[in-house]
């Protein structure tokens, strides 16, 4: 299977701008996308096929990445921010979610 | 709007089987793939596989093979994810999820899950 390897948690301050990483250990081509998650919750969609935004979603989220490393970018970083953010592949069978990046806000 | 609303909390024994089903609304149900997510008690993500309703075909993760059964009832627009042989590793939250534009689109809508606790 394809393993996304997400960092487990970041910590940053309202206004700054922060980059959670997805690493694949095998090429996905463009097919990486983002969701949030927030307790309770299911997830939401935010970007498709590594660098399109959803319908809905603000443009301080942003996306980038093609092959095996991608990046999930929020400038600036709001409150409502805070939520565990994932990455999901859909190029190689299984398809596969990273583990989840937690975001928190100082 | 599109909505996928799914059935309630389920408590069942070990070695029982249990079947959830997603009420598609707001678009065409036999023209996407509905897929079926868990969401295990650490959080970790897995993809179970999908179910084309216009013409009835599935596919799924290998390690869901034997676990999991999808099928679509295209008169009431819903999807039914029947689990057997249930152990209490497969207490978890369920999501049904219809794909984005195209099929690698990933998973654009989300129903708001259904717990399945999985305990004697």
């Amino acid at each position: 299977d394809t393993v996304l390897t997400q960092s487990p948690a970041l910590a940053v301050s309202p206004g700054e701008r922060v980059s959670i990483s997805c690493r694949a250990s095998e090429g996905v081509n463009s097919y990486m996308h983002w969701y949030q998650q927030k307790p309770g919750q299911q997830p939401k969609y935010l970007i498709y096929e590594a660098s399109n935004l959803a319908s809905g979603v603000p443009a301080r989220f942003s996306g980038s990445g093609s092959g095996t490393d991608f990046t999930l970018t929020i400038d600036p970083v709001e409150a409502d921010d805070t939520a565990t953010y994932f990455c999901q592949q859909s190029w190689n069978d299984p398809w596969t979610f990273g583990g989840g990046t937690k975001l928190e806000l100082k | 709007q599109i909505q996928l609303q799914q059935s309630g909390t389920e408590l069942v024994k070990p070695a029982s089987s249990v079947k959830i089903s997603c009420k598609a609304s707001g678009y065409t149900f036999t023209s996407n793939y509905m897929h079926w997510i868990r969401q295990l008690p650490g959080n970790g993500l897995e993809w179970i596989g999908w179910i084309y309703p216009g013409n009835g075909n599935s596919k799924y993760n290998q390690k869901f093979d034997g676990k999991a059964t999808l099928t679509a009832d295209k008169s009431s627009s819903t999807a039914y994810m029947q689990l057997s042989s249930l152990t209490s590793e497969d207490s978890a939250v369920y999501f049904c999820a219809r794909d984005g534009t195209y099929y690698y689109d990933g998973f654009a809508y989300w129903g708001q899950g259904t717990l399945v606790t999985v305990s004697s």
